[in-house]
């Protein structure tokens, strides 16, 4: 059974610095691994999707890198803003499967 | 191009009510996925479907729960007999197909009284 775990649970810095949020799983036979973001009372939002063959994806100030082998994922923004303040969620797609394995996220807050 | 959309947002009930969550998957997607977080929780894969068949539905609860995605209008997520231990966002997410990044809606906030 697919565990996924974020560390840390909660992280606050202040605005301009650069931050890493680490997601580990279990089982490195997976199909793709996917970093959403989700702002409180809403739904999730899609930010990098990385397939099992790719070792990372670029969108603007994030950068999410897979280390299949060794079972984990960073997911890197820079140039912190208020603005990024949210939950971070992890998914894992497991080979063969359909159903995303979700962290519990990393609560962001990025003062001003 | 509306995204996955979902109602209501909010649902109250109290114990022993029904409470049907709908959810409209995206324009020309087919497959629909329904999760459940609970507090302080993850997301949680309760079942797949596609229409008119559900695919798999190893995450539901065996008894209460029940999905359906019929031919024509949106998949509706059934729980009868609502408890306190039901409380929580129900979120619903489509793919074009079972290969296809899954879209996630809004979700409903479910309470029960």
């Amino acid at each position: 059974k697919q565990e996924v775990t974020q560390i840390p649970a909660a992280l606050s810095v202040p605005e301009g610095e650069n931050l890493v949020l680490n997601c580990s799983f279990t089982d490195s036979a997976i199909y793709n691994l996917q970093w959403f973001r989700q702002d409180p009372g809403k739904g999730l939002t899609s930010l990098l999707l990385i397939q099992s063959s790719q070792r990372e994806q670029t969108s603007g100030r994030l950068n999410a890198s897979l280390d299949k082998s060794s079972g984990r994922s960073t997911l890197y923004i820079a140039a912190s803003q208020p603005g990024d303040s949210a939950t971070y969620l992890c998914a894992v797609r497991p080979g063969g499967g359909y159903a995303l394995n979700f962290g519990k996220g990393t609560s962001l807050l990025v003062t001003p | 191009n509306a995204g996955v959309m979902q109602n209501p947002r909010h649902l109250v009930r109290r114990r022993g009510q029904e409470a049907r969550l709908r959810c409209s998957p995206m324009k020309g997607h087919s497959h629909v996925y329904w999760y459940r977080q609970l507090p302080e929780e993850g997301l949680k894969f309760m079942v797949y479907l596609q229409k008119e068949n559900i695919i798999d539905e190893s995450g539901m609860p065996k008894e209460r729960f029940s999905a359906e995605f019929p031919k024509e209008g949106p998949s509706i997520l059934r729980i009868q007999q609502v408890v306190r231990g039901d409380s929580a966002a129900y979120f619903c997410a489509s793919s074009r197909d079972g290969n296809q990044p899954q879209h996630f809606g809004d979700g409903t906030r479910l309470s029960i009284l």
